[in-house]
């Protein structure tokens, strides 16, 4: 069955920190990796990671992946008090279903 | 906005009620989700429906019935719930075989 554990399960940072959440997974066939952003309710596609080492990044949002030890990390520099946000990691597998993590809750704190 | 809409935002229904959870999603996509999201758990996923087929039933309880007439709209239909069914559930489409979901702003449903 797949797995997906992400850390911490709540970070509380002040305004202007670096945070990095992490996410290690199990499972078969891997296909990708995705990182949502849950506000209020509809989570929000943040990156999709398919490839180890190859970083992607979205502004002061950062993500890299490592197939070899079946981790990845989303990294946020100078965070704002709009990135309180519930992250979510989600890997794929051989059955093209999307498996979630119970998320991080991010607060950041002026 | 992210193009999936979902109907009612809030339902309260007692538990000999029957009830429905409607998503309609304006993306072209052919496949469509029910995830269910409870505190502090992950998302857990229901259904999956591929070309309006149903291609995956998570081992959910028969009082969740899903019903898709088409690619675009896709329904959840209740019946005698559990308060434990309270939670938030959320539609998502994709296309098939690609990774990226766009979800709803989900049916915060409560059973009493």
């Amino acid at each position: 069955e797949d797995k997906v554990v992400q850390s911490p399960l709540s970070l509380v940072v002040h305004e202007g920190d670096t945070v990095t959440l992490n996410c290690s997974y199990e499972v078969t066939n891997f296909r990708s990796l995705l990182w949502y952003k849950q506000e209020k309710k509809a989570p929000t596609f943040l990156f999709m990671l398919t490839s180890s080492g190859i970083e992607k990044k979205s502004g002061r949002l950062s993500s890299i992946l490592d197939k070899k030890e079946l981790f990845s990390i989303l990294n946020i520099t100078a965070t704002q008090t709009g990135d309180s946000a519930i992250y979510l990691c989600a890997v794929t597998g051989t059955a093209s279903k999307l498996t979630f993590g119970t998320g991080t809750r991010l607060q950041v704190t002026l | 906005e992210t193009g999936v809409t979902q109907t009612p935002r809030h339902l309260v229904m007692g538990m000999t009620n029957k009830k429905s959870l409607k998503c309609e999603q304006h993306l072209g996509h052919n496949a469509m989700y029910w995830y269910k999201q409870s505190a502090k758990k992950p998302l857990e996923l229901m259904f999956v429906y591929n070309f309006k087929e149903q291609t995956e039933n998570n081992s959910v309880p028969s009082r969740f019935s899903p019903e898709c007439p088409n690619s675009s709209h896709l329904f959840l239909h209740l019946h005698t719930l559990q308060p434990e069914d309270s939670a938030l559930y959320l539609c998502a489409s994709s296309q098939v075989s690609a990774g990226e979901l766009f979800f709803g702003e989900g049916s915060r449903l409560t059973v009493l």
